[in-house]
């Protein structure tokens, strides 16, 4: 599976969109790119995913680049409740394991 | 739907004492995974089960620990003898492979300490 790289930190103004990136220049074309975000004390929680195409439900959308080699999940109207670490994760469609890396744990600020 | 269920949520123990970690996995999924999360290593798999029977466990750090899956329904992770080292959050997680969505659901974990 391909790696990613994630910022460590980020913070975030309650109410505004916060943008987290990553990058998985590596990706290959059946791999899939998922979002899980942990909250304290919490087991991760699945996001979204998705293949090439953007993506977007109740909790987020998901903007992956034309080449793939990067994605962006978007949370629209961020609140403290979100404050997490956000793991971005490649994995192809054949295999079941997750590798969640280091993510991204953001702080979202009154 | 439940979700995970996972016990007991946390748990103190002695070294050299056995510990059972147990798993519920969602109703109808046919995958289920042991994770290991620490400050150090982050999360990181242990094994995982498909249709009841165990995949891949290279993940497993040593011969101390074991994982069975008798159905469906049920996983236990036993440490024995558990070191302090093993001192860590257990989460288990549950999928259903083969379909279009192929997502982990994870239940709240385990904390143990081995003293």
């Amino acid at each position: 599976d391909a790696k990613t790289t994630q910022p460590t930190s980020m913070d975030c103004a309650e109410g505004r969109a916060a943008n987290l990136p990553c990058n998985h220049s590596t990706i290959s074309g059946n791999e899939y790119v998922y979002w899980y975000r942990q909250i304290h004390s919490q087991g991760p929680q699945y996001i979204i995913h998705g293949l090439k195409n953007n993506e977007t439900n109740e909790m987020a959308s998901l903007i992956i680049t034309e080449d793939r080699k990067s994605s962006t999940l978007i949370l629209p109207h961020a609140t403290l409740r979100d404050t997490a670490v956000y793991y971005c994760i490649v994995r192809g469609n054949t295999g079941n394991q997750f590798y969640f890396g280091t993510g991204t744990s953001l702080t979202v600020i009154p | 739907d439940a979700g995970v269920i996972q016990s007991p949520r946390h748990e103190v123990t002695e070294m050299g004492q056995e510990v059972t970690l147990r798993c519920k996995p969602i109703s109808g999924h046919n995958s289920l995974f042991w994770y290991r999360q620490t400050m150090m290593r982050g999360l990181e798999l242990l094994i995982y089960f498909n249709n009841n029977v165990p995949i891949d466990d290279s993940g497993m750090p040593e011969d101390r620990f074991s994982a069975k899956m008798p159905n469906a329904s049920f996983s236990t992770l036993k440490i024995q003898p558990s070191e302090p080292r093993d001192s860590a959050v257990y989460f288990c997680a549950s999928s259903l492979v083969g379909g279009l969505q192929e997502t982990q659901y994870f239940g709240p974990g385990t904390r143990l300490l081995v003293l």
